[in-house]
């Protein structure tokens, strides 16, 4: 039972879109990430948040952004969607001692842009 | 350089073999080693955690660090169809984000 939760699943939209991928979890994780995951390729992170109001750039955060004005939620916009940001997005948390516990991944979002 | 490297495969394997999954990393600072487990059309979950080196066992599943080689192995004993899945290294330095590896897909043939 998944405790993180993204939407939309699977999203397919046009070049020069503005769009938020929307993720949100119920356990009161102070820390939240995005990752982006290509088929046979690592996850690049791409933003990540320690707690409300804190907000760090990885190593594709350039063409993003994201806020966390609460601590439940980390949604993640794309101001102009290119055929490039085609690829599946995944959101997680993690408690304090993440090295006990890891990360709680939401099931991903799958985003085409045409 | 990558930091993380991790041959993505696929491997096949009949049913009740051994699988053997390695990782190498560059980043000498790293103390926290993962493994996740990831299905079709899921997010990853968290496989086995070790701290520093040295080996952790839960069930079938052994886990290995060598900091000495910046090696670390994940061991399968008995493998199950349902075993089936993508698994990926991942590590960090403590309070920094995971670095994950791009994933090992495994098949196990019944």
């Amino acid at each position: 039972e998944a405790d993180i939760y993204q939407t939309p699943r699977y999203l397919v939209i046009g070049t020069g879109k503005k769009i938020t991928l929307e993720c949100s979890q119920t356990m009161g994780h102070d820390k939240m990430y995005w990752y982006q995951q290509d088929p046979g390729m690592e996850l690049h992170l791409i933003h990540y948040s320690y707690g409300v109001n804190s907000t760090e750039k990885g190593d594709l955060s350039s063409e993003s952004t994201v806020s966390r004005i609460r601590t439940e939620h980390f949604p993640l916009t794309l101001e102009s969607a290119r055929p490039s940001h085609t690829s599946q997005y995944l959101c997680a948390s993690s408690a304090p001692q993440d090295f006990n516990y890891g990360y709680t991944f939401g099931s991903g979002t799958r985003l085409t842009v045409v | 350089q990558k930091e993380v490297e991790q041959d993505p495969g696929p491997l096949s394997v009949p049913e009740g073999a051994i699988v053997s999954l390695n990782c190498t990393y560059s980043n000498s600072a790293f103390q926290y080693f993962m493994w996740y487990r990831q299905y079709s059309r899921k997010g990853p979950e968290l496989l086995m955690y070790t701290y520093s080196s040295g080996n952790k066992e839960d069930g079938r599943f052994t886990a290995q660090v060598d900091k000495s080689s910046k090696y670390i192995s994940l061991f399968i004993r008995d493998s199950q169809p349902s075993d089936s899945a993508t698994y990926l290294c991942a590590m960090n330095k403590g309070n920094t984000p995971l670095v994950f590896g791009k994933g090992t897909r495994l098949s196990v043939i019944a």
